[in-house]
């Protein structure tokens, strides 16, 4: 079975630095790519950054692009988001979501992690 | 950027209703899009790949269609699990983006 689960989100003041970790079982991650996702407190689904299996191609959102760097540890099956100078528009809750039969589809998700950023 | 139009925004509906909500993009996107379910509190859920292709699992009721730049997806009786927020995504081109949300909700 299929899982995501993210983690380290958290209350965080504007400007500080936060990482977040997707933990992933159930598949052959090194073999898919995958994506974060977030959603602000009554707003929408967002896309924000997308890495390919090898860690060879990255894509950002344009709202986080400079700021924010996607990575992923295929040996420990973790996907990350660094989240450096985060602002209060920052504050969501943050979707790692995988796509394994069609590129860019999002077939699993995980839960979720908070982060909330307010001084 | 591919920018995505839902509507409405929300709606009302009873059990039993069909329900249908509109997705458009700005500009050609074929069939790439794809519709979610999202109730709150969960992790949301692909409804339909490829405009009209229903994931496994997800009951018949559920249709889409459209391509190139206007879509729809149409919910024929509505049962009580369907209340909820549903989002069309194009996975055309980077940025993905994601329609603003119909929240359906119980009249």
């Amino acid at each position: 079975e299929v899982q995501l689960v993210e983690s380290g989100g958290g209350l965080v003041q504007p400007g500080v630095s936060l990482r977040l970790s997707c933990a992933a079982s159930g598949f052959t991650f090194s073999s898919h790519t995958i994506h974060w996702v977030r959603q602000a407190p009554g707003k929408g689904l967002e896309w924000v950054s997308f890495i390919s299996s090898s860690s060879g191609t990255t894509y950002y959102a344009d709202s986080v692009k400079g700021r924010f760097t996607i990575s992923r540890d295929n040996a420990k099956n973790s996907l990350y988001l660094q989240m450096n100078s985060l602002r209060a528009e920052d504050t969501a809750v943050y979707y790692c979501a995988l796509d394994t039969v069609t590129p860019n589809n999002f077939d699993y998700w995980g839960q979720g992690t908070l982060v909330t950023v307010s001084s | 950027d591919i920018q995505m139009t839902q509507s409405p925004s929300s709606l009302s509906a009873s059990v039993g209703d069909t329900v249908t909500i509109t997705c458009r993009a700005s500009q050609s996107i074929s069939t790439y899009l794809n519709w979610y379910q999202h109730k709150p509190g969960k992790a949301p859920k692909l409804l339909m790949s490829a405009a009209s292709s229903l994931q496994g699992g997800v009951p018949s009721r559920f249709s889409g269609s459209g391509s190139g730049t206007d879509f729809t997806l149409t919910i024929s009786s509505l049962q009580p699990e369907d209340f909820a927020s549903y989002y069309c995504q194009q996975c055309y081109r980077f940025p993905l983006t994601f329609g603003g949300g119909t929240k359906v909700e119980i009249k």
